[in-house]
């Protein structure tokens, strides 16, 4: 099975602030990464998919890079509602796996 | 609109078994890949099982012999049957569904609002 280990597990940030989250795979997955929001007591949310590409909807401040086996979402400014909980996923291979989690708050 | 709302969460005894559903309306379930994810308390996402309109499934390795995923094409449903219980099945169950885009797909796109599975004595 593939791992995807996220870091940081949590940051505290400001209004304004650039923040990034790195997914690290076990094994080479191409571009095969989804980036999640998650608030508490609600679904998650589809950010990014194909590792870059961003969802309909999402704001343009909101941006994914890499490939192969590391990953980066980036917040270039950060916004009230961004504090939340963000996911990578893999859909690489079966079993599809997340990453632990970064729960991102405010400073 | 794409919606999904699961049911059938319950309070279980280990052992015990329980089926969820989900009802997709806005679009047909059968000829759209639909998985489960799951999430513990206070815990992070952990994927199920999917369940491709093509037919094949697949589950994760804590679930693979215990948990069956399956379609109710007259209801426009996907189910979970989930046998076996233990307390580690204890989460909030989502119902998710892919949407194909041009050039690929999104994994997850749409998400039900989840049910919650409880399995203790």
């Amino acid at each position: 099975d593939i791992q995807m280990t996220q870091s940081p597990s949590s940051v505290s940030a400001s209004v304004g602030d650039r923040v990034s989250i790195t997914c690290r795979a076990t094994q080479a997955i191409s571009n095969y990464v989804a980036w999640f929001q998650q608030k508490p007591g609600k679904a998650p949310k589809a950010l990014i998919y194909a590792a870059s590409s961003l969802e309909r909807g999402v704001p343009s401040r909101f941006s994914g890079s890499g490939s192969g086996t590391d990953f980066t979402l980036t917040i270039s400014s950060l916004q009230p509602e961004d504090f939340a909980t963000y996911y990578c996923h893999q859909y690489f291979s079966y079993p599809r796996t997340f990453g632990q989690g970064t729960k991102l708050e405010i400073k | 609109d794409v919606q999904l709302v699961e049911s059938g969460g319950d309070l279980i005894q280990p052992g015990g078994s329980l089926r969820l559903s989900c009802v997709g309306s806005g679009f047909n379930v059968n000829t759209n890949d639909m998985a489960w994810v799951r999430q513990a308390p206070g815990q992070g996402l952990e994927w199920v099982s999917v369940s491709h309109s093509g037919g094949s499934t697949y589950y994760s390795d804590s679930v693979k012999g215990r948990f069956i995923i399956s379609r109710d094409i007259s209801k426009n449903s996907l189910n979970l049957h989930m046998n076996d219980l233990r307390a580690e099945d204890t989460a909030t169950y989502y119902c998710t569904r892919d949407k194909r885009v041009l050039g690929g797909l999104i994994p997850l796109a749409y998400w039900g609002q989840g049910t919650q599975v409880a399995v203790s004595s």
